[in-house]
């Protein structure tokens, strides 16, 4: 079975740090990974996924996340956070269901961006 | 634009009553999904469907079903048997791989309160 552990469920970085976002997953098949972003009472919007080739994935508003297998990790960063990075991220994980794929999310975490 | 839409953003229901929530894809999409969000919870999948006249319990469909009379509606009902069904509401669309991640785009949600 596949599962999300997204590690710190609220995070909070000054403006213009490092924005590093942990995700763990579990998946008994090489699995697709996506970030999605959701703002208040906003839909999921997709921030980047991993399918196969490069593990280094660049989204959008200069996200970033490197899938590693070794680790079972797909940490999402950006050098500098600004002010309207400040949303609720999730990480998900895609498998196979008869010709559907579903996905399997993690819980979330808050970003705050302190001034 | 093409899009995911969904009716309405805010809805208000007595304890005992169904109520019925729009989802309309205008992408082309064969699959459709409903999720249910709950804080601190992720995404849950209530429904899914893959092509018309055809649909799947996710993981919580207890209470709710849904209907797929055509490839671009995905009405979601909440019935009276749902016990906590305040909770927000996301409908996504994907296409169905031939090979490929087929990647979920997400509508703007429900926000369903019971009065």
């Amino acid at each position: 079975a596949q599962s999300v552990t997204q590690l710190g469920s609220h995070v909070s970085v000054s403006e213009g740090a490092l924005v590093l976002l942990r995700c763990n997953y579990s998946s008994s098949v090489p699995p697709y990974l996506f970030w999605y972003v959701q703002y208040p009472n906003q839909g999921l919007q997709l921030l980047l996924k991993y399918t196969t080739g490069a593990t280094l994935v660049k989204g959008i508003n200069g996200f970033e996340a490197e899938f590693k297998k070794s680790e079972t990790s797909f940490h999402l960063t950006k050098p500098s956070a600004h002010m309207s990075d400040a949303a609720e991220y999730f990480c998900a994980v895609s498998f196979s269901s008869g010709s559907a794929r579903q996905l399997t999310f993690g819980s979330g975490t808050q970003l705050t961006v302190l001034p | 634009d093409g899009g995911i839409t969904q009716s309405p953003k805010y809805l208000f229901r007595k304890e005992g009553q169904n109520v019925t929530l729009s989802c309309e894809q205008n992408l082309n999409h064969d699959a459709m999904y409903w999720y249910r969000q709950d804080p601190g919870q992720g995404l849950r999948l209530i429904y899914y469907s893959q092509i018309v006249n055809d649909f799947q319990k996710g993981d919580i469909a207890e209470g709710y079903s849904v209907s797929r009379e055509k490839k671009e509606s995905f009405p979601l009902t909440v019935t009276s048997a749902q016990k906590n069904p305040t909770a927000f509401y996301l409908c996504a669309s994907s296409t169905i791989g031939q090979g490929y991640v087929d990647t979920q785009y997400f509508g703007p949600g429900t926000r369903l309160t019971v009065l």
